[in-house]
């Protein structure tokens, strides 16, 4: 069983599009994250949700839209992609706690032409 | 702003060799602490994590990390290194009363055989 999937795992698209990437955790955990992989590896923190509230949101374009129907899923919505969005997409989560890890899936890259 | 480095970007190694990654942070007051291996094309796994009591912490695969809180460093190492470490290393920080993980630039190890 997968901890923490996403869906989909490829994407290639062309400029102005709008596409979404999901997310889903079956570890019970409270908070989920998107975090953004650039071509150099560069991971930097983009939303988080704890129990379907928003609790971080990092300077992100608007264009960048997350979305917590509950608490075991995480989606990610982009319009009007740009060149610059491509990259690599994880979805992460945790526990509540101070002490708890991120679980990652497995990553959604993304790749605007 | 907390901030984590990571000093060395590329590290090549022959197998064997005695690996030491340097990892320091900037915040001031409890931290936890974690370092986080991605094999190539993969997500994201733990390999040890820091939040409390014995600073020498052990993880797996043979890795372990020292807390040195005087000097805000984790560094992490492993006495003997295999061709299948080859990957990237990012070491992370969790401040206490915050959900946000900041990750460093990480660090891309390739073991020769």
């Amino acid at each position: 069983d997968t901890a923490v999937s996403q869906t989909p795992k490829y994407l290639v698209t062309q400029m102005g599009n709008d596409k979404s990437i999901k997310c889903e955790q079956n570890l019970g955990h409270d908070t989920m994250y998107w975090y953004k992989q650039d071509s150099k590896k560069f991971l930097k923190i983009m939303f988080s949700y704890n129990n379907k509230e928003l609790i971080i949101n990092e300077t992100v374009p608007n264009r960048f839209s997350p979305k917590s129907p509950d608490k075991a899923h995480l989606n990610l919505h982009i319009n009007s992609l740009e060149l610059g969005d491509s990259a690599v997409y994880f979805c992460a989560s945790s526990q509540p706690g101070f002490t708890g890890e991120l679980f990652f899936g497995e990553g959604s890259r993304l790749t605007v032409l | 702003a907390q901030s984590v480095s990571q000093h060395n970007h590329h590290v090549i190694l022959s197998e064997a060799a005695s690996l030491e990654l340097g990892c320091n942070y900037s915040y001031g007051g409890t931290v936890n602490l974690f370092w986080y291996v991605q094999y190539p094309g993969q997500h994201l796994q733990l390999l040890l994590k820091y939040f409390s009591g014995d600073p020498l912490v052990k993880g797996i695969k043979g890795f372990e990390a020292e807390f040195i809180k005087s000097k805000f460093s984790f560094n992490l190492r492993k006495p003997s290194v295999q061709w299948s470490d080859t990957a990237e290393y990012f070491c992370a920080v969790k401040t206490s009363g915050t959900y946000k993980y900041i990750f460093g630039t990480g660090t891309r190890l390739k073991v020769l055989a």
